[in-house]
C-alpha cells in the first residue's frame, strides 16, 4: 500500500523567502511522485512530477523537487516566494507498475506574507 | 495531455435529492477516477470507473450512494444520492495520461447541500 505524509498543514513565508514544503512517501514499488497545486476555488494543477531519471525535477513557476530514495522524500522548494504562490499544495504518489489511482497527501496550505 | 470538462461546476441542492455530475474527456481513456474533497481536506478516491464493467469502490463508499456510469471511453457520470449536508464537497473527475505517469483533473463540481 502507498501513502503520503506532508509535514506541516500550514506554512507561512515572507515574500522573497525560500519555500520548503515537505513530503514523505511510503511505497512497496518504485513510485511516481507528484506535486499538485490548488488555487482558491480552482481545480488541481500539476506542478511537477518524478518518474525516472534525474532526481532533481524542475516544474512550473520556479518550483523544483528532489527525489531522495534513501529518505523516501520528495520535498518541494522555490528559492523566492511570490504572493501568487499562496495556495494549497498536495504531494501525491502512484504505482508505476500498473493502472492505479493517485494517492494524495493531506495537503499544505502556503501563505505568503508581504 | 487530457482536457476534462465537468458539469455542473457548482450546485446547491436540497437534502434528500440526488445530483448527477458529468465528466467528459477529449480523448479515449481506459480508466476514469472520481475523487471527493471535503472542505479543507485532501482528495479521497471514491471509485475507479472502467468502461464496460462496474465501478470499483474504495472503502467507505458504496454504489447505492454513489452510482457511477461509464458508457464509453470518453464519458462518465457520478451520482450523489439521497444527499445530506455531509455530502457538501468538491467532486473531481480524473484520468491518467497516456504514459500512466500523470493524472489530469477536471475543475471539479462544488456541491452544497442545504
Amino acid at each position: 500500500a502507498q501513502s503520503v505524509t506532508q509535514l506541516g498543514s500550514h506554512v507561512s513565508v515572507s515574500e522573497g523567502a525560500l519555500v520548503l514544503l515537505r513530503c514523505n512517501y511510503s511505497s512497496s514499488v518504485p513510485p511516481y511522485l507528484f506535486w499538485y497545486v490548488q488555487y482558491p476555488n480552482q481545480g488541481l494543477q500539476l506542478l511537477l512530477k518524478y518518474t525516472t531519471g534525474a532526481t532533481l525535477v524542475k516544474g512550473i513557476n520556479g518550483f523544483e523537487a528532489e527525489f531522495k530514495k534513501s529518505e523516501t522524500s520528495f520535498h518541494l522548494t522555490k528559492p523566492s516566494a511570490h504572493m501568487s504562490d499562496a495556495a494549497e499544495y498536495f504531494c501525491a504518489v502512484s504505482d508505476r507498475t500498473s493502472y492505479d489511482k493517485v494517492i494524495f497527501g493531506p495537503g499544505t496550505s502556503l501563505s505568503v506574507i508581504p | 495531455s487530457a482536457v476534462i470538462s465537468q458539469k455542473p461546476s457548482r450546485d446547491i441542492c436540497q437534502r434528500g435529492t440526488s445530483l448527477t455530475i458529468q465528466c467528459q474527456v477529449d480523448s479515449q481513456v481506459t480508466m476514469m477516477f472520481w475523487y471527493r474533497q471535503q472542505p479543507g481536506q485532501s482528495l479521497t478516491l471514491i471509485a475507479t470507473a472502467n468502461q464496460g464493467s462496474e465501478a470499483t469502490y474504495e472503502s467507505g463508499f458504496v454504489i447505492d450512494k454513489f452510482p457511477i456510469s461509464r458508457p464509453n471511453l470518453t464519458f462518465s457520470t457520478l451520482t450523489v444520492s439521497n444527499m445530506s449536508p455531509e455530502d457538501s464537497s468538491i467532486y473531481l473527475c480524473s484520468v491518467e495520461g497516456v504514459d500512466r505517469s500523470e493524472a489530469f483533473f477536471g475543475q471539479g463540481t462544488r456541491l452544497t447541500v442545504v
